[in-house]
């Protein structure tokens, strides 16, 4: 079956520009993460949906960023006024339960020049 | 204030040996526990985890190890085979508490060398 999937793969932008990165979850699966991992960091938590409503936003690191879900499945995280240091790659997660481990996609590799 | 902790970034071992890859952690409301595997370019690839209930998980392999009263587990691959080169990552949750997410460590670069 198909696994988690991200696009776009790459994202260049330039700063103070607006960004929406999509993630595709496994099939069934009812909760979804965003993560955003730095370079020689490990994956940094920034929010969780179970179905269409965010359960855990306390990630986010400020107003600029704000993800949607509204049917359950695709989610769009949306970064506003970009900023240099917004370059990171931004996971996505998905999972069937709790207890559960998260499948991750590839990831978005954004860049803001 | 990292909650989970790393603290090797690098380890070598020979093929056919027993790499050892170990994770700290201090918040004891953590009650689930992951390691992921990871290729440079692609996300985090689920290997095996442990629940706090438990002190051993085993899967083909990879071994994982729970010691709740001193927070650390590690990650036992025997043997070690090249294709198992990679970042490793450790994780937890709170999932009893209420708290999906995962909280990461900044990872070990595992070489298993021929």
């Amino acid at each position: 079956g198909a696994g988690v999937s991200q696009t776009p793969s790459n994202k260049v932008t330039e700063k103070g520009k607006y960004v929406e990165l999509r993630c595709d979850p496994i099939s069934g699966h009812t909760a979804l993460y965003w993560y955003r991992q730095s370079l020689g960091q490990g994956p940094e938590f920034l929010i969780y949906f179970q179905g269409t409503g965010a359960a855990d936003d306390s990630g986010l690191p400020n107003d600029r960023f704000f993800a949607v879900r509204p049917e359950g499945s695709v989610s769009t995280l949306k970064i506003q006024r970009t900023e240099r240091g917004d370059s990171a790659v931004y996971l996505c997660a998905s999972s069937s339960t709790s207890y559960n481990e998260q499948f991750f996609g590839p990831g978005t590799r954004l860049t803001v020049l | 204030d990292q909650q989970v902790k790393q603290n090797s970034p690098s380890l070598s071992v020979q093929e056919g040996r027993i790499s050892i890859l170990n994770c700290d952690y201090t918040n004891s409301m953590f009650d689930y526990f992951l390691w992921y595997k990871k290729y440079p370019a692609e996300g985090p690839t689920f290997l095996i985890s442990i629940s706090s209930i438990k002190d051993k998980n085993e899967d083909g392999r990879f071994t994982v190890f729970l010691n709740k009263s001193a927070k650390h587990l590690s990650l036992h691959i025997v043997p070690s085979q090249p294709g198992d080169s990679a970042v490793y990552f450790c994780a937890a949750s709170a999932a009893r508490g209420g708290s999906e997410k995962l909280v990461f460590g900044k990872g070990t670069k595992l070489t298993v060398n021929p």
